[in-house]
């Protein structure tokens, strides 16, 4: 059990331009959750799945944001045509079915300039 | 409407000297409360947990927290900080709930916490 991996963790980019992250949860966990988290902020949910069906979305997802977990493994993050407004912390995190404690990943530090 | 609040933005005591963090929530129904602590460029651990039963949780490295209905609160506490305790806390109420778990948290805004050595 080697945790949460997230990759990048750290992403600078140019506002416009797409960006894509990627979460490896914890092995056998099936639930797999993202989180965004501003400056001065706690975590807030954007979306999360159950194996690979994707069970809820925030309204902070917007129509830019999309996220994958297409074999029930790993998941992507994209953020399409990227805003200074973006710029955050994405963290995942991962759980057992039935759990109520999530492990979170070390997360991706995205900076949009 | 749920919400957690975390009225203290940051806390400075001195090494050995005991530690409260204040948290209050705002939920329906009984609420799964949660302690995390997140370190520089560190993900969150989770530190304690209350669901129900007794009032009073004990979590890892020496914390605990007392849940009080009366008040919406879930205080964080430790006897004796150490300098190692130094960083962000999270307060969190479990808002999304199914059959298989919890699977949405509120987090509070977080309480930074300085040691003096």
């Amino acid at each position: 059990d080697t945790g949460v991996s997230q990759n990048p963790r750290h992403k600078i980019t140019k506002r416009g331009q797409n960006v894509t992250f990627r979460c490896d949860p914890i092995s056998e966990h099936n639930r797999l959750y993202w989180y965004r988290q501003t400056l001065g902020q706690g975590p807030e949910f954007l979306t999360y799945f159950q194996n690979e069906a994707q069970l809820e979305k925030s309204r902070l997802l917007s129509d830019r944001f999309s996220a994958e977990r297409p074999k029930g493994s790993f998941s992507t993050l994209e953020i399409q045509r990227t805003e200074q407004g973006d710029s955050a912390m994405y963290l995942c995190a991962s759980s057992k079915t039935g759990s109520t404690e999530a492990f979170f990943g070390q997360g991706t530090r995205l900076t949009v300039v | 409407a749920q919400s957690v609040t975390q009225p203290d933005i940051h806390i400075t005591v001195s090494e050995g000297a005991s530690l409260e963090l204040r948290c209050n929530y705002s939920y329906g129904a009984t609420p799964y409360l949660f302690w995390y602590v997140q370190s520089p460029g560190q993900g969150l651990q989770l530190l304690l947990k209350y669901f129900s039963g007794d009032t009073l949780v004990q979590g890892i490295k020496g914390f605990e927290a007392e849940f009080k209905r009366s008040q919406s609160s879930f205080n964080l506490r430790k006897p004796s900080v150490h300098w190692s305790d130094a960083a962000e806390y999270f307060c969190a109420v479990g808002a999304g709930r199914d059959t298989s778990g919890t699977y949405k948290y509120i987090f509070g805004t977080g309480t930074r916490l300085k040691v003096l050595a």
